[in-house]
């Protein structure tokens, strides 16, 4: 079966602060791809990223930074010095088996001014 | 303009009434999607369309029935809803049903009083 643990159901943080995601996922598939999606307040989920399972190196985008670790199955997301516009629901998504997107609960991030 | 339009953005609707949610994207892509979003669960699958054909139904009671016309146009009929059907739906499209990003509308925030 496959699964995915977004363990930190809410985290809450000051301006500048950087914030870590956790996301862990159970597969047996071999070859995947992960995705992170964000849920601003007005409700659409924007994407963030998509890794391929066989492309380990991490990743940065500006602020936004991800950590791949397929030995231990997590797919961890790092915003630097958060700000305010940061505050969102965070979603990791495995795309596994070929089908499509299966989501996890979600983090909720609260950036404090 | 954004890829993919979801009407109505809000939807009241007492449980003997019919409605139809309607999603349209503008992106050209083949697969649609609808998600059922739940304050106390994580984002859920309910259908899936790859080329206008139904590839999979994730155990969705038939007072929810989809419609996918045309590969931009998905729908979804709602008749006999449940309270505990209230939520957010969400609509959305990627280049396949497999291994590429979705892309997603702002949703339909349904209330079945």
């Amino acid at each position: 079966a496959q699964k995915v643990t977004q363990a930190q159901t809410e985290i809450s943080v000051v301006e500048k602060e950087d914030v870590t995601l956790d996301c862990v996922y159970e597969t047996r598939d071999t070859t995947y791809y992960l995705f992170w999606y964000k849920q601003p307040p007005s409700g659409e989920l924007v994407f963030l990223i998509r890794r391929n399972s066989f492309d380990e190196q991490n990743e940065i985008s500006g602020r936004y930074s991800w950590n791949f670790q397929k030995s231990t199955s997590s797919f961890n997301f790092t915003i630097t010095a958060s700000q305010v516009v940061d505050s969102a629901v965070y979603f990791c998504a495995p795309n596994m088996g070929r089908r499509a997107l299966t989501f996890g609960s979600g983090t909720r991030l609260q950036v404090q001014p | 303009e954004t890829g993919v339009t979801q009407t109505p953005r809000h939807l009241v609707m007492g449980m003997t009434n019919k409605k139809s949610l309607k999603c349209e994207q503008h992106l050209g892509h083949n697969a649609m999607y609808w998600y059922k979003q739940s304050a106390k669960k994580p984002l859920e699958l309910m259908f899936v369309y790859n080329f206008k054909e139904q590839t999979e139904n994730n155990s969705v009671p038939s007072r929810f029935s989809p419609e996918c016309p045309n590969s931009s146009h998905l729908f979804l009929h709602l008749h006999t809803l449940q309270p505990e059907d209230s939520a957010l739906y969400l609509c959305a499209s990627s280049q396949t049903r497999e291994d590429t990003e979705a892309f997603f509308g702002q949703g339909t925030r349904l209330t079945v009083v």
